[in-house]
């Protein structure tokens, strides 16, 4: 079983939808979580960070629910340059530091 | 603060020869990645370093990879001798704290 999971892509959208990306991980001693955007071909950058009440970012909504060890994301008013690969990413080990494991992503395509 | 910076951005080799990718971390950064992804593996940990120092090597599959970190400011990844599957995405990470960023990686080719 891969140590994070994520749903199997591609999702493809109409401008304006709102779309859902969920993600399990499976070390319960997972310190903190994370949500990275890739676009093609280019480095993956940190999106959000994943907190156990729950955070938001504009149109962007992360959620946490540690005893299930699930992780999702939620994309509303969804825009063209939202399309790219989003990134389930868990540490495991320090709170400072420690290595980040990554989920095999999911392609999300917004068209208009 | 320029980033993290790796080279070469691109990278052909023929089978067996010997390969050494590059990463400068931001400066003040104590932790060190190195990360490979491919289409088949997704993002996969290679080593990491705190302070220089390996911590975990784990993921660095076989003999033929080795990685340094002879100075704060330096890290290399070597593959000798290369092979075709090696051919993916090589990127370096650095953090302090919780703040992670990526170089814009090395695009590696193994002909």
């Amino acid at each position: 079983r891969k140590e994070v999971e994520q749903d199997p892509g591609p999702f493809n959208v109409p401008e304006g939808a709102t779309v859902a990306f969920n993600c399990t991980y499976s070390n319960s001693a997972s310190q903190s979580f994370f949500w990275y955007r890739q676009d093609c071909r280019k480095e993956p950058k940190l999106l959000m960070s994943v907190y156990s009440s729950g955070n938001e970012d504009g149109r962007f909504t992360a959620q946490l629910n540690r005893a299930s060890q699930y992780i999702s994301l939620l994309i509303r008013d969804s825009k063209l340059s939202d399309s790219a690969t989003y990134l389930c990413v868990v540490n495991i080990g320090y709170n400072q530091g420690g290595k980040l494991i990554f989920g095999q992503g999911t392609e999300l395509s917004v068209k208009p | 603060d320029a980033g993290v910076i790796q080279s070469p951005r691109h990278e052909v080799t023929e089978m067996g020869q010997e390969v050494t990718l590059r990463c400068k971390p931001i400066s003040g950064h104590d932790y060190l990645f190195w990360y490979r992804q491919t289409m088949m593996r997704g993002l996969e940990l290679l080593i990491y370093f705190n302070n220089n120092v390996p911590i975990d090597d784990s993921g660095m599959p076989e003999d033929r990879f080795s990685a340094k970190m002879p100075n704060a400011s330096f890290s290399t990844l070597k593959i000798q001798p290369s092979e075709p599957r090696d051919s993916a995405v090589y990127f370096c990470a650095s953090s302090f704290g919780s703040g992670y960023t990526f170089g814009s990686g090395t695009r590696l080719t193994v002909v």
